[in-house]
């Protein structure tokens, strides 16, 4: 029963160019959450779809940024045009409910390095 | 808005030894999770607390939230390398119909052979 899955692991883009993060979540869940950690910083929270649905979106950045999770396949978080500022290790988690007492499952996260 | 803190920011300990990792909220606390993220991976859930008073083990890790709900410890007994890493708590922003987990600043934690 794999858990929820990111790829890549590591990504490095060239400012100006696109990031596209992928995350398969858990088996049966069907709620996506974005998060991002900058270096030095704590874990900041950025979008959370069900599918086909945005939800609530209040922490991503207005412009280069956006999220999507289709009826089929894995959720994308996609940057547009990335600077350095971008570099951050990005995590997805995953829940079977909208409401639960225990949590997320979170995956292992893609790191992504812009030079 | 609700935010966390959590102090010490960073703690080195010797092998062996007892510790305690506290978050405060600036408001009343739902839903407090405990998280642990090893250095370069994701995050481990370790447990959620929501009445205050409740107390909960997980091995060698105790999670308090208080009975005014607005801070929890993290204790931590006979400390091994193998519970290195960053701690996180994270609040349940009550007012929405979602999980939405606001996190704190994190504790990183050495562990000493």
């Amino acid at each position: 029963n794999a858990g929820v899955m990111q790829n890549p692991r590591h990504l490095v883009r060239r400012r100006g160019q696109e990031a596209r993060l992928r995350c398969s979540p858990m088996k049966g869940h069907s709620h996506v959450y974005w998060y991002r950690q900058l270096p030095e910083e704590g874990l900041k929270f950025m979008v959370y779809l069900q599918k086909e649905n945005i939800i609530d979106e209040s922490g991503m950045p207005k412009e280069r940024f956006s999220a999507e999770f289709p009826k089929e396949g894995p959720s994308i978080l996609r940057i547009q045009q990335v600077v350095r500022g971008d570099s951050a290790a990005y995590f997805c988690a995953s829940s079977p409910l909208s409401k639960t007492n225990y949590g997320y499952t979170f995956g292992s996260g893609t790191r992504l390095t812009v030079v | 808005s609700q935010e966390l803190e959590q102090s010490p920011q960073s703690l080195i300990v010797q092998e062996g030894k007892n510790l305690t990792i506290n978050c405060t909220s600036s408001k009343t606390l739902y839903g407090l999770y405990w998280y642990k993220q090893k250095y370069g991976e994701g995050l481990i859930f370790l447990m959620m607390l929501q009445k205050g008073g409740e107390e909960k083990s997980h091995e060698k890790i105790t999670a308090k939230l208080d009975e005014k709900k607005q801070q929890s410890s993290l204790h931590i007994t006979a400390s091994q390398p193998s519970h290195a890493g960053i701690y996180l708590c994270g609040a349940d922003k009550r007012e929405t119909s979602y999980d939405k987990v606001i996190f704190g600043p994190g504790t990183s934690l050495s562990v000493i052979p």
